[in-house]
């Protein structure tokens, strides 16, 4: 069993639609959670860092983190075609920061 | 602040060549990571340095790939004798204070 589990999909949603993607993950000693979004054939690009439990919005984003149930979320509202990429969670514990990513979820925002 | 850069941005190779790729972190990030991504998953920890020192290797890491990062600041990550199933897009990411890392635009790497 994979240390992140994050569901591949594809999902495919109309402009103007709220996307909601998520990850479980095993690991209790993860303490930062973040969302990268990845472009065809570019690295990631980090849009959303959370420590801990709790929630974190920023523009048309929202993170939530629940660590009691192991789960985090990325909610994006009013969809646009330029948010269509490959959403990946990443977390890290505190010693040396290196990630474990889920395998992404790639997302289609319908014109 | 010009962002983690990589170079080559593309590379083939034959199997049983070595390739040796580049990665300039963002200017005085002392941790600079490694990692390899393959096709529809998420990338992989290969290995890290904080400042010159290689803290942790990952088991992924094999004998024929070594990583240097020489007086602290650009890294470079070499595969000897290349297998096609090293074909992937390694990445590099650079970390400062904060908790975050900032990736580079990968080297893709196809061996034939």
């Amino acid at each position: 069993q994979k240390e992140v589990e994050q569901d591949p999909g594809p999902l495919s949603v109309p402009e103007g639609a709220i996307v909601s993607l998520n990850c479980t993950y095993s690991n209790s000693a993860f303490q930062y959670f973040m969302w990268y979004r990845q472009y065809s054939r570019k690295g990631p690009e980090l849009l959303m860092y959370t420590y801990s439990s709790g929630n974190k919005e920023d523009g048309r984003f929202t993170a939530q983190v629940d660590k009691s149930s192991k789960y985090i979320s990325l909610f994006i509202r009013d969809s646009q075609p330029s948010d269509s990429a490959t959403y990946l969670c990443a977390m890290s514990r505190s010693n040396d920061y290196k990630l474990s990513f889920g395998a992404g979820t790639t997302v289609t925002v319908r014109a | 602040d010009t962002g983690v850069s990589q170079d080559p941005r593309h590379k083939i190779t034959k199997r049983g060549q070595n390739v040796t790729f580049r990665c300039d972190p963002i200017s005085e990030h002392n941790r600079l990571y490694w990692y390899r991504q393959t096709l529809g998953q998420g990338p992989e920890f290969l290995t890290y340095f904080q400042n010159e020192a290689q803290l942790e290797k990952s088991r992924l890491l094999s004998d024929r790939f070594s990583a240097e990062r020489p007086k602290g600041s650009f890294s470079t990550l070499e595969i000897q004798r290349t297998e096609q199933g090293d074909s992937a897009m390694y990445l590099c990411a650079s970390k400062g204070h904060q908790e975050t890392q900032y990736f580079g635009p990968g080297t893709r790497l196809l061996v034939l």
